[in-house]
C-alpha cells in the first residue's frame, strides 16, 4: 500500500557530529511536513517543502524535496543536544480516486552523547 | 491565543469499555487530525476531518471512530477497548486545506494528548 519509509530508525551521534533522516515514498507526494517531537513533548511543526527539488534551511537545519517528490531528508549539521528527539516526515499524496491521505514516517529518533 | 486543548490528560478503562476523547482545535482552525502514538513507536495517523467531514481515515478498525461538530472540535469514540488500545491519543488543527490538491496543506499545531491506559 501506499506508505512512507523513514530510516533510520534510531540514531546516536557525538555531539559535532552531522545527522540525516530520509523519508520514501512508493508514490508522488503533494507535499511533505517535517515534525520534531522532544522526549515527553507533542510534535512540532518544523517545515513544509512543496516543489520539486526545494531545498530549505534553518540555522543548522536542512531540508531537500527530491525531484521526483518522492523523497525527502533532513540534515542537522553539528549535532547539539538540543536536537534530540524524533524527527517525523508527514507526507500528502493524492490517491488514485483524487482523495488526499496522510501518510506519516515512523520518525528517526535520535540521541546526541555529549 | 489558547493552542489545541484535549481532554482528559489521562483516561483509565478496562477492556470492553468506550471511551471518548475530545478536541479541541485553534480558533479559526477547521480541520482536525487524530493521532494514536503508542509507547516506543511513531504517529500512526487515526482520523482527519476538515469543516465537518471526515477526509480520511488509517488503517484502524471501525471501532474507531470520531467526529467534527459545527463549532471544529472533534470527539475519538473507541468502542470495544483492548489491551493494545493504551496510548497517547494526539490531535492536531491545521487551517483547512484549499481543496485543489496539493500546495495548500498547512502546519499541524498538536495538542498535548490524551493518554489512554486500558486494563
Amino acid at each position: 500500500g501506499q506508505q512512507v519509509m523513514q530510516i533510520p530508525q534510531y540514531q546516536h551521534v557525538q555531539e559535532g557530529e552531522d545527522f540525516t533522516t530520509y523519508c520514501n515514498s512508493s508514490t508522488t507526494l503533494s507535499n511533505i511536513q517535517w515534525y520534531k517531537q522532544r522526549p515527553g513533548g507533542h510534535p512540532v511543526f518544523l517545515i513544509q517543502l512543496v516543489k520539486s527539488g526545494e531545498v530549505k534551511k534553518q540555522k543548522r537545519l536542512t531540508f531537500q524535496f527530491g525531484e521526483a517528490k518522492k523523497n525527502s531528508s533532513l540534515h542537522i549539521t553539528a549535532t547539539q543536544t538540543t536536537d534530540v528527539g524524533t524527527y517525523f516526515c508527514a507526507g500528502f499524496l493524492i490517491t488514485q480516486g483524487g482523495s488526499e491521505k496522510l501518510v506519516f514516517g515512523k520518525g528517526t529518533k535520535l540521541t546526541v552523547n555529549p | 491565543e489558547a493552542g489545541v486543548t484535549q481532554s482528559p490528560t489521562h483516561l483509565i478503562k478496562t477492556r470492553g469499555q468506550q471511551a471518548t476523547l475530545r478536541c479541541s482545535p485553534i480558533s479559526g482552525h477547521t480541520s482536525v487530525y487524530w493521532y494514536q502514538q503508542a509507547l516506543g513507536l511513531g504517529l500512526q495517523f487515526l482520523l482527519w476531518y476538515d469543516e465537518g467531514e471526515e477526509r480520511n481515515r488509517g488503517n484502524f478498525p471501525p471501532r474507531f471512530s470520531g467526529r467534527q461538530f459545527p463549532n471544529y472540535s472533534s470527539e475519538l469514540n473507541v468502542n470495544a477497548l483492548e489491551l493494545e488500545d493504551s496510548a497517547l491519543y494526539l490531535c492536531a488543527s491545521s487551517l483547512s486545506i484549499s481543496g485543489s490538491g496539493g500546495s495548500d496543506y498547512n502546519e499541524q499545531f498538536f495538542g498535548p494528548g490524551t493518554r489512554l491506559t486500558v486494563l
